[in-house]
């Protein structure tokens, strides 16, 4: 089983419409979750990043954490032509554990005008 | 907003020949590490370097690659001898203390 297991898509919607990315992980020792969006040619830009389970919200898009399923998604709300990217899951043990990122392989979103 | 920057943008090399990618991460940010991406595959973990040491490598960090930060402000990956499966592209990332590591836009290598 892959530690981190992400959809590629493609994904293609409407402008406006609500947006749902989600990453499966098997390795419990994670704790902390990012989201990341990367354009074209483009490194990874950070766009979330939480440590507990729940919610975080920041403007159009909110993280959710279920680390009980082991299970972490990102909501884009009113979606723009310009959020489409690619969106990248990224996880990590907890401080003083392995630092290194697992990315999952990345969700390719397309928002149409 | 501060920006971790990664030169050159991209480098062609002929397989055999050293390469070495560029830099610069956020000014007082101390955690640095690089990262590679295959072509259509994911984004892979190479080596974390803190205190003027690694302090974590992955299995693809052999004995071909070397980190340095010869100076306050530059962070080097070195590729000794090049391969063509080393053709990918090449993340730098930094972060400060208990903050999400920060990615440069990379360096796309191309290995001949």
């Amino acid at each position: 089983q892959k530690e981190v297991e992400q959809d590629p898509g493609p994904l293609s919607v409407p402008e406006g419409a609500i947006v749902s990315l989600n990453c499966t992980y098997s390795n419990s020792a994670f704790q902390y979750f990012m989201w990341y969006r990367q354009y074209s040619r483009k490194g990874p830009e950070l766009l979330m990043y939480t440590y507990s389970s729940g919610n975080k919200e920041d403007g159009r898009f909110t993280a959710q954490v279920d680390k009980s399923s082991k299970y972490i998604s990102l909501f884009i709300r009113d979606s723009q032509p310009s959020d489409s990217a690619t969106y990248l899951c990224a996880m990590r043990r907890s401080q003083g554990g392995s630092e290194k990122l697992v990315f999952g392989k990345g969700t390719k979103l397309t928002v149409n005008p | 907003e501060p920006e971790v920057t990664q030169t050159p943008s991209h480098q062609v090399t002929q397989m055999g020949q050293e390469v070495i990618l560029r830099c610069v991460p956020i000014s007082n940010h101390l955690y640095f590490y690089w990262y590679r991406q295959i072509l259509g595959q994911k984004v892979e973990f190479l080596v974390s370097f803190y205190n003027n040491e690694i302090s974590e490598k992955s299995e693809i960090f052999d004995d071909q690659f070397s980190v340095e930060r010869p100076d306050g402000s530059n962070f080097t990956l070195k590729i000794r001898s090049t391969k063509l499966e080393d053709s990918a592209m090449y993340f730098c990332a930094s972060r400060g203390r208990n903050q999400p590591q920060h990615f440069g836009d990379g360096t796309r290598l191309s290995i001949l």
